[in-house]
């Protein structure tokens, strides 16, 4: 079955410098890929997605790139903030199944 | 809109005892899925419904069912509760049709004891 995995499991950066998350996949049929914040208590929120038809997106300082012939997805965070600390997490969907195989989460730590 | 609401948020129960949790999806939103949080493990696959059908199914005992009603809010039940149960309980709900994103509900804490 899909197998998703994510590294590194925790990372620390200094507030202002920017962050890295890695994931691959292992089904070549997953379309979608969602990326989910979790902070302490509540639940995971979907933070930016990118479709197995485009390579990469941004929304203000949060990017997503995808290579589908590696099958690996990373994130990216720019100018990272304290509130920025929290599990993220990737996620594969292949779109047959209709269900999200996740990464084992990163911890992030912002350093003020 | 309203969002994803799971109830209860908490709940203790023992060993052998069931359970039975509840989910109402955003509204027009057809497909609810259900995940087991826990440190150990991560995020885990239970199952997925669509117009009141089970779609999906995870890698998880018997134990753990659930179903979708009309309006498409929907339950998951374990009977015969085990200590390795204990877990946050998570679900989500998209449109279903493989074109859109899931929203995750605020989930219910289960400890058995």
């Amino acid at each position: 079955g899909e197998n998703v995995e994510q590294h590194p499991s925790t990372l620390s950066v200094q507030e202002g410098d920017s962050a890295v998350i890695k994931c691959t996949y292992s089904d070549s049929a997953s379309n979608y890929f969602p990326w989910y914040k979790q902070e302490l208590g509540k639940r995971p929120q979907l933070i930016i997605d990118i479709r197995s038809n485009v390579g990469e997106k941004k929304d203000q300082r949060i990017a997503v790139t995808l290579n589908k012939t590696a099958k690996h997805f990373s994130l990216h965070i720019t100018e990272t903030q304290p509130e920025d600390s929290a599990v993220y997490f990737c996620a594969a969907h292949a779109g047959g199944a209709q269900k999200l195989v996740f990464g084992q989460g990163t911890r992030l730590t912002i350093n003020p | 809109k309203a969002g994803v609401t799971q109830t209860p948020r908490y709940l203790i129960k023992t060993r052998g005892q069931q359970v039975t949790l509840s989910c109402s999806p955003i509204s027009g939103h057809r497909s609810v899925s259900w995940y087991q949080q826990t440190p150990g493990q991560g995020l885990q696959f239970l199952f997925e419904y669509f117009s009141e059908t089970q779609r999906n199914k995870g890698n998880f005992p018997g134990r753990f069912s659930g179903r979708q009603f009309s309006n498409s809010r929907s339950e998951m039940n374990v009977s015969t509760l085990e200590l390795g149960d204990s877990a946050l309980y998570l679900c989500a709900s998209s449109q279903g049709t493989g074109r859109s994103g899931y929203t995750f509900g605020s989930g219910t804490r289960l400890t058995v004891v």
